[in-house]
């Protein structure tokens, strides 16, 4: 079985940092396209950054050169380290599973919640 | 980042049909990309519900029932999620994704669908 547990959020001041975990279990990360996608309390879905083959990644332009997606093979363990963070970054961050690659992201994690604020 | 129009909100009642939009921007061609549909319900995280390219090229989510469907209105450069015969239970918020290239993903800014 599938199974994603993001874990890290909590509450930060502006400018601060934050590394948020994803352990996945029942798959190989490094085999899938994994991506995080975040919530702001209220709103809708925002897509945030990928990582797959070898080490390949892509970002959101709003989070692009503060947001690093990472993954620990031997952990089986997906990261997004967060740095220069901003009011607007507050949100639930999820951990999402993409087998095929731009495709359907079939598996979600619960998420974990990032407060930004003074 | 291309934007994905969705109402806000949509209703209709217990067995009915509900016809949820998704409108792309007119740079970009809605036939060209695969349209992802989720369902969310307070709480919880996103579902994968199926995609749809074309007729002969749709997909189903694991355990989704066959009354979602997904299809594509050329003319208006949208894409369309069907569910048929509504039941209480399909009260969620409704997003549609694209991936526009090979380096990102955008979704809908999302439907609410109340079942009256």
């Amino acid at each position: 079985e599938v199974q994603l547990v993001e874990s890290g959020g909590g509450l930060v001041q502006p400018g601060g940092s934050l590394r948020l975990s994803c352990a996945a279990s029942g798959f190989t990360v490094r085999n899938n396209y994994m991506s995080w996608v975040r919530q702001a309390p209220g709103g809708g879905l925002e897509w945030v950054s990928v990582i797959y083959s070898g080490d390949t990644t892509f970002y959101a332009d709003s989070v692009k050169g503060r947001f690093t997606i990472s993954r620990h093979s031997s952990k089986n363990t997906l990261y997004l380290q967060m740095n220069s963070l901003r009011a607007e970054d507050t949100a639930v961050y999820y951990c999402a599973r993409d087998p095929e690659g731009w495709a359907a992201i079939n598996d979600w994690g619960q998420g974990t919640l990032v407060t930004v604020s003074s | 980042q291309p934007v994905l129009t969705q109402p806000p909100s949509s209703s209709a009642s217990p067995g009915e049909s509900a016809r949820l939009t998704c409108a792309l921007p007119s740079d970009i061609n809605v036939g060209t990309y695969n349209i992802y549909w989720y369902q969310q319900k307070p709480g919880s995280p996103p579902r994968y519900l199926l995609y749809y390219y074309s007729d002969s090229d749709k997909g189903q989510g694991s355990g989704v029932p066959s009354r979602f469907s997904g299809s594509k209105d050329a003319s208006a450069n949208t894409g369309i999620l069907l569910i048929s015969g509504l039941q209480s239970e399909d009260e969620a918020d409704y997003y549609c994704m694209i991936w526009p290239s090979n380096t990102s993903g955008v979704f809908g800014g999302g439907t609410k669908l109340t079942v009256l």
